[in-house]
């Protein structure tokens, strides 16, 4: 069955602080990897996609085949990274998978 | 480009009422999904639409659930009788068909069932 985890519902970071969202999969295949975020009042959106190996608002992702990971991390968090982030492996036919999303909150 | 539009933005209605969501994905996306967030816990998937085709229809909880996708444009979801479990915010996304193409969520339902 593919399962995704995300083990921090609540993530509390001081601004400057790095951060890591962390994500585990079990998916048969080779999925795509995807992190989204929904900022307040604002629809869920694409952050950023493994396949594109991109920095979106200085985050970036690492996928780890053997951990069958993909974290994602940011140096420096800033106030307006505070959201919630979801990270969804993509399967066969494009199915999306969503985690249960963790809660990143930045405070000043 | 136009984005994807959920119609209603709020939804309340009595136990054992009819209700009909509506998604209208953005122009040429072939992929339209249905998403159900109910409170406090995770997005999950409810069915997945290629054109007017149902793709996976694996989440689709019970058989009181009905979605269509008539021509392979917009796209209605039906909940005939609600329940009170049914409340939660309904999502509709879109997507091209290659692999790598991201969804593109409308800004959901908020469904109540009183």
């Amino acid at each position: 069955a593919q399962r995704v985890t995300q083990p921090e519902k609540l993530l509390s970071v001081f601004k400057g602080a790095p951060v890591e969202l962390k994500c585990n999969y079990s998916y048969s295949g080779s999925p795509e990897l995807f992190w989204y975020v929904q900022y307040s009042r604002q629809r869920l959106q694409l952050l950023l996609r493994h396949i594109s190996r991109e920095s979106i608002k200085g985050f970036t992702a690492d996928l780890n085949k053997g951990e069958t990971s993909f974290h994602l991390k940011k140096p420096f968090a800033q106030e307006e990274d505070s959201a919630m982030y979801y990270c969804a492996p993509s399967g066969g036919y494009q199915k999306v998978t969503f985690g249960t999303g963790t809660k990143l909150q930045v405070i000043p | 480009e136009a984005g994807v539009t959920q119609f209603p933005s709020h939804s309340v209605i009595e136990k054992g009422q009819t209700v009909t969501l509506r998604c209208d994905p953005i122009s040429g996306h072939d992929n339209l999904y249905w998403y159900r967030r109910v409170m406090g816990k995770e997005i999950k998937f409810l069915l997945h639409f290629v054109k007017e085709s149902k793709q996976d229809e694996s989440g689709m909880p019970n058989n009181r659930f009905l979605a269509e996708r008539t021509g392979g444009t917009y796209s209605t979801l039906k909940v005939q009788p609600a329940e009170l479990e049914d409340s939660g915010v309904y999502f509709c996304a879109s997507s091209r068909r290659d692999n790598n193409s991201p969804l593109h969520f409308g800004n959901g339902t908020r469904l109540t069932v009183t």
